[in-house]
Formats: C-alpha cells, sequence, structure tokens
C-alpha cells in the first residue's frame, strides 16, 4: 500500500525567503501526486498535481514541485513566500489499488512565514 | 464551481449520542470520503464511497459507519459517541479514476463532551 511521509512538522520562515516542503511516497505502481493546502479554518484546496510528462510541476500562488522517481520525492518550493502563505501543507498519494482515486495523505507541514 | 458542503461547522455533543454529519457536492462525482484530521496525524481516511450504498473502510473505521443512499450524499455516523471522537471531519469527492483531485468541504469540528 502506499504512503506518505512529510518529514518536517513546522517549517519557520522569513517573508520573501525561500522555502521547501519536503515529501517522500512509497509506492510499487504508477502513482499521482498532490499538493494541497489549508489555509486557518477553512478546507482543503489543491495547490498542484504531478500525474505524467514534466517532472516539474507549478501551481497556483507561485508553488512549483519536482516528482523525483529515483528518491521517491516530491518536495514543494516556493522561491519567495509571504505572510499569506502561512498555513498547513499537505502531500498526497492517490492509492493504486482500484481505480477509486483514494487519497492518501501525510502528516502535514505547517509553513509560519515572519515578518 | 465544485461544491462540497458539510452541514455542520460546529457541533458538541455528550459522550453516548448518535452522531450524525452530513456531506453534499453538487457534482455528480462518483467517490466521496470521510477523513478525520487530528494534529500531528493528518488526515487520516474514515470511509469511502465510489457509488450509492457501496462504501468501504480505510485505516479507521471503528465507531463509525456510513451512509450513502443518494449519489450526492454521503453521511458519517458516530454510533456512540466518545471523548477521543472529538476531532475535525473532512468531507470530500472526486470524480472516479486515479488522477482525480478531491474537493473538500470546509470541516465540521466536533467536540464530545
Amino acid at each position: 500500500a502506499q504512503s506518505v511521509t512529510q518529514l518536517d512538522s513546522q517549517v519557520p520562515v522569513f517573508e520573501e525567503a525561500p522555502v521547501e516542503l519536503r515529501c517522500n511516497y512509497s509506492s510499487s505502481v504508477s502513482v499521482y501526486l498532490f499538493w494541497y493546502v489549508q489555509y486557518p479554518n477553512q478546507g482543503l484546496q489543491l495547490l498542484l498535481k504531478y500525474l505524467s510528462g514534466s517532472t516539474l510541476v507549478k501551481g497556483i500562488n507561485g508553488f512549483e514541485a519536482e516528482f523525483n522517481k529515483s528518491q521517491t520525492s516530491f518536495h514543494l518550493r516556493k522561491p519567495s513566500v509571504h505572510i499569506s502563505d502561512t498555513a498547513e501543507y499537505f502531500c498526497a498519494v492517490s492509492d493504486g489499488s482500484g481505480d477509486t482515486g483514494k487519497l492518501i495523505f501525510g502528516q502535514g507541514t505547517t509553513l509560519q512565514v515572519k515578518p | 464551481d465544485v461544491k462540497v458542503t458539510q452541514s455542520s461547522r460546529y457541533l458538541v455533543k455528550r459522550t453516548g449520542e448518535k452522531v450524525f454529519l452530513e456531506c453534499v457536492q453538487d457534482m455528480d462525482h462518483e467517490n466521496m470520503f470521510w477523513y478525520r484530521q487530528d494534529p500531528g496525524l493528518g488526515l487520516r481516511l474514515i470511509y469511502f464511497s465510489y457509488d450509492v450504498k457501496m462504501k468501504e473502510k480505510g485505516d479507521i473505521p471503528e465507531g463509525y459507519s456510513v451512509s450513502r443512499e443518494k449519489k450526492e450524499r454521503f453521511s458519517l455516523i458516530l454510533e456512540s459517541a466518545s471523548t477521543n471522537q472529538t476531532s475535525m471531519y473532512l468531507c470530500a469527492s472526486s470524480s472516479q479514476g486515479l488522477n482525480t483531485e478531491a474537493f473538500f468541504g470546509q470541516g465540521t469540528r466536533l467536540t464530545v463532551v
């Protein structure tokens, strides 16, 4: 079965600094990978997804992620963060058993952007 | 826009009560999910449904049941609420397939006292 590990529970960073949120997955089949963001008191929304093709995926709000099959990683990056990026970020993989599209989530990483 | 609507944002229930959490989606999605969100544990799947009246257990189904009588509605039932079920509950829906994104409701914060 697939699993997802987010390596950092909290990432503090100053405004306008670059940030990387790390995600590793385990899978023996083709994977579909996602990053979701949850702003305070809200549900989750999709930031970006990797389905196939180019390993560098661009998402909303200036975020991008790189799929690395050999390292089974899908790290999220942003070159310059804003206060408004403060949120919890979740990496997810689509479970390859069957065709239902069940998502398996990591533990989440809280990004704290300081002025 | 896809909308996934959870019936309550906040609920307070007593230990032993039967609790119903309702979720409705308006995009004719085949899949619907109930997750539980706890700090440090991320989102854990309780149950999911891939069609009307079809359901599968997720990772933590104990103490919960579900009902899907209509395609647009997916209910989570706590048969006898306990304090360890105090949590944030998130409903999601998606179309069938491995490469489709899930759309989430706003969440229901349930407190069992």
